[in-house]
């Protein structure tokens, strides 16, 4: 199936450090994403992360893969107010004269001041 | 800013109505996107263009009509929707063709009810 399955609901502290998790579908997914959508808007692009990596970072925020397991993380460091939002991790599939993105359901991040 | 626009950023239409969402790209894309975000609901693809051709049409309903006259612009035409149809309507653009790195940079959306 085409399921990119998350948590829903994550509550973290500010100061504290947040993880996502994601598990996709298609080990032949090349691209990895996160995007943030914050109330009222589009999906913003945090980061990617190639398939052949198991680790990217980028300022706060580090990516992990774990190709065997087909699992995705996002880690947040320092959290602040400004990070609440919803995160989306995204693989593409690639297929005939198209690609697309699968999205996962979304993780709503809520950070306690 | 991601180079992405949508008007209006707000619609509210009767189930008799007929309007049109806009999409622009000034990002020098190929591809562009139309999905549907409703509550509750992970992100549905509806449309995919690339290079003004249609190449995905995810089991929309024929009350939404897309149209791409070039590769900057892309329209859904909405005409006797139920209120249902109400979600936020979000356009994305990428590069094109069918691999590489494809990112997707959206638009702010238009938020839509139908009454």
């Amino acid at each position: 199936g085409e399921d990119v399955e998350q948590s829903l609901f994550l509550s973290v502290r500010e100061g504290d450090s947040s993880v996502i998790n994601c598990t996709y579908t298609d080990s032949s997914s090349t691209y990895l994403y996160w995007y943030k959508q914050e109330p009222g808007a589009g999906l913003q692009l945090l980061t990617y992360i190639f398939s052949n990596m198991d680790m990217k970072q980028d300022q706060r925020l580090t990516v992990l893969l774990n190709k065997k397991d087909k699992h995705l993380s996002l880690r947040i460091a320092d959290t602040q107010t400004g990070d609440s939002a919803i995160y989306f991790c995204a693989e593409i599939l690639y297929g005939g004269a198209t690609n697309k993105l699968i999205f996962g359901t979304g993780t709503l991040l809520a950070v306690q001041p | 800013e991601t180079g992405v626009t949508q008007t209006p950023r707000h619609l509210v239409m009767g189930m008799t109505n007929k309007k049109s969402l806009k999409c622009e790209q000034h990002l020098g894309h190929n591809a562009m996107y139309w999905y549907k975000q409703s509550a509750k609901k992970p992100l549905e693809l509806m449309f995919v263009y690339n290079f003004k051709e249609q190449t995905e049409n995810n089991s929309v309903p024929s009350r939404f009509s897309p149209e791409c006259p070039n590769s900057s612009h892309l329209f859904l035409h909405l005409h006797t929707l139920q209120p249902e149809d109400s979600a936020l309507y979000l356009c994305a653009s990428s590069q094109g063709g069918t691999r590489g790195l494809q990112t997707q940079y959206f638009g702010p959306g238009t938020r839509l009810l139908v009454l």
